[in-house]
C-alpha cells in the first residue's frame, strides 16, 4: 500500500497569510493525487485533482504542485472560511486509495 | 445541483449488523464509480470500499473485507453498504463519495451518517 505523509500536522496562520501544506508518498504516484477541505462536521471537498487541476467553483487562491512523490497545496491569501482540515489523496495504485493523516489549519 | 445523501446509521452491539444506503440525485448515478470512505471521531479518513458503475468491479478495504458488502441499484440511483460482525473500531462517519471522471478522487459526497458500535 502507498503511505501518504502530511506535513505540518497542524499550523497557524492569520487571515491574509500565504500557507503551504506538503503531501510525501511513499512511491511515485505521477500526478494522481487529490486535496480536500474538510469544516469542523461537515464531509470533505474536493480542492484539487491531478495535483494541480482546481475543481469546478474552487477559488483560485488554492493552487497545487508537483509529481512522483512530493506536492504542495498552496493558499495565496487565506480567508476565514479557510480555517480547517485539509487532507491530501492519491489515487495511482488502488486499491486501497489512501489518504494522508490531515493538516489542521488553525488561527493564530 | 448535485446530491448525495446518506442514511442508516444508528447505534449497534458489536457482532450486530447494519445496512446503509445513498440516494443520489441531479447526477447521472449510473455512469459513475462510487465509493464509501470513513472517520472515526477524532481521526482522519479511510476508504472504505469502492465499486463501479455497472457494479462489475468491487473493492475493499482490508479492515472490512469479509465483513462489508458494498452494492448499487442504479435503477434507483443507489448504493449500499452492508456491513456485518460490526466491531468497536468500525465506529465512525460513514460517507458515500461519487468518483471524478479522470480519476478515482471525490467529487461529491454526502453528509454523512454516523454509525455506533456499542454494548
Amino acid at each position: 500500500d502507498i503511505q501518504m505523509t502530511q506535513s505540518p500536522s497542524s499550523l497557524s496562520a492569520s487571515v491574509g497569510d500565504r500557507v503551504t501544506i506538503t503531501c510525501r508518498a511513499s512511491q511515485g504516484i505521477s500526478n494522481s493525487l487529490a486535496w480536500y477541505r474538510q469544516k469542523p462536521g461537515k464531509a470533505p471537498k474536493l480542492l484539487l485533482y491531478a495535483a494541480s487541476t482546481l475543481e469546478s467553483g474552487v477559488p483560485s487562491r488554492f493552487s497545487g504542485s508537483g509529481s512522483g512523490t512530493d506536492f504542495t497545496l498552496t493558499i495565496s491569501s487565506l480567508q476565514p472560511e479557510d480555517f480547517a482540515t485539509y487532507y491530501c489523496q492519491q489515487y495511482y495504485n488502488t486499491p486501497p486509495i489512501t489518504f494522508g493523516q490531515g493538516t489542521r489549519l488553525e488561527i493564530k | 445541483e448535485v446530491q448525495v445523501v446518506e442514511s442508516g446509521g444508528d447505534l449497534v452491539q458489536p457482532g450486530g449488523s447494519l445496512r446503509l444506503s445513498c440516494a443520489a440525485s441531479t447526477f447521472t448515478f449510473s455512469s459513475y464509480s462510487m465509493n464509501w470512505v470513513r472517520q472515526a471521531p477524532g481521526k482522519g479518513l479511510e476508504w472504505v470500499s469502492y465499486i463501479s458503475a455497472r457494479g462489475s468491479t468491487i473493492y475493499y478495504a482490508d479492515s472490512v473485507k469479509g465483513r462489508f458488502t458494498i452494492s448499487r441499484d442504479n435503477a434507483k440511483n443507489s448504493l449500499y453498504l452492508q456491513m456485518h460482525s460490526l466491531r468497536a473500531e468500525d465506529t465512525a462517519v460513514y460517507y458515500c463519495a461519487s468518483e471524478g471522471n479522470w480519476g478515482s478522487y471525490f467529487n461529491y459526497w454526502g453528509q454523512g451518517t454516523p454509525v455506533t458500535v456499542s454494548s
